[in-house]
């Protein structure tokens, strides 16, 4: 079961920021709002993940809204290398709760 | 180094045949998974091992076992393999199975049952 949305497919423009929304409205109060990205015939990698505050690290910012219902991911100067499919997966803090996928975020970084 | 390491990458194996996958990471992590992503790529998870215990045992077939001999490995063993197997297996790992810990995966393998 899906817990969060995301759109099928998005472009950006190389040595831009790129957005990546993402929708959770039926996020609990311990679950964490992850982000992973595969590039083609890779493995997942992990790129952030935050609760509730705004998050950054050398790869990425992430905002999550104050109701915590939606949240966006941003590439701040996207470059080829980007292109990849973006998973935003709510996961929970307590438990054996597993790393779910949907079906993620298709990003094409264009020249 | 690499921190999850698999093997094989690929494997190519005819139908009935029993293989093996192998998995360790070195990371010092306590949980392992085993993860599917069939041709429509959708990554599901398979099971998962935290300090050789099972956790987490989702609908796979039975021809499907998997053995944690330590909780730096965490291998895959497919019996009677079916066309219906061939997928791009990946084994990851987290610090622990509870808490807001990432997971760190591997590159996979490619398995094609023929």
């Amino acid at each position: 079961d899906a817990k969060t949305t995301q759109p099928p497919s998005m472009d950006c423009a190389e040595g831009r920021a790129a957005n990546l929304p993402c929708n959770h409205s039926t996020i609990s109060g311990n679950e964490y709002v992850y982000w992973y990205r595969q590039i083609h015939s890779q493995g997942p990698q992990y790129i952030i993940h935050g609760l509730k505050n705004n998050e950054t690290n050398e790869m990425a910012s992430l905002i999550i809204t104050e109701d915590r219902k939606s949240s966006t991911l941003i590439l701040p100067h996207a470059t080829l290398r980007d292109t990849a499919v973006y998973y935003c997966i709510v996961r929970g803090y307590y438990g054996n709760n597993r790393l779910a996928f949907g079906k993620g975020n298709q990003v094409v970084v264009i020249p | 180094d690499t921190a999850v390491s698999q093997t094989p990458k690929y494997l190519v194996t005819q139908m009935g045949n029993d293989k093996s996958i192998k998995c360790e990471q070195n990371l010092g992590h306590d949980t392992m998974y085993w993860y599917k992503q069939d041709s429509k790529k959708f990554l599901k998870i398979m099971f998962s091992y935290n300090n050789k215990e099972l956790i987490i045992n989702e609908t796979v077939p039975n021809r499907f076992s998997p053995k944690s001999p330590d909780k730096a490995h965490l291998n895959l063993h497919i019996n009677s393999l079916e066309l219906g197997d061939s997928a791009v297996y990946f084994c990851a790992s987290s610090l622990q199975s509870t808490g807001n810990y990432g997971y760190t995966f591997g590159s996979g393998t490619r398995l094609t049952v023929v």
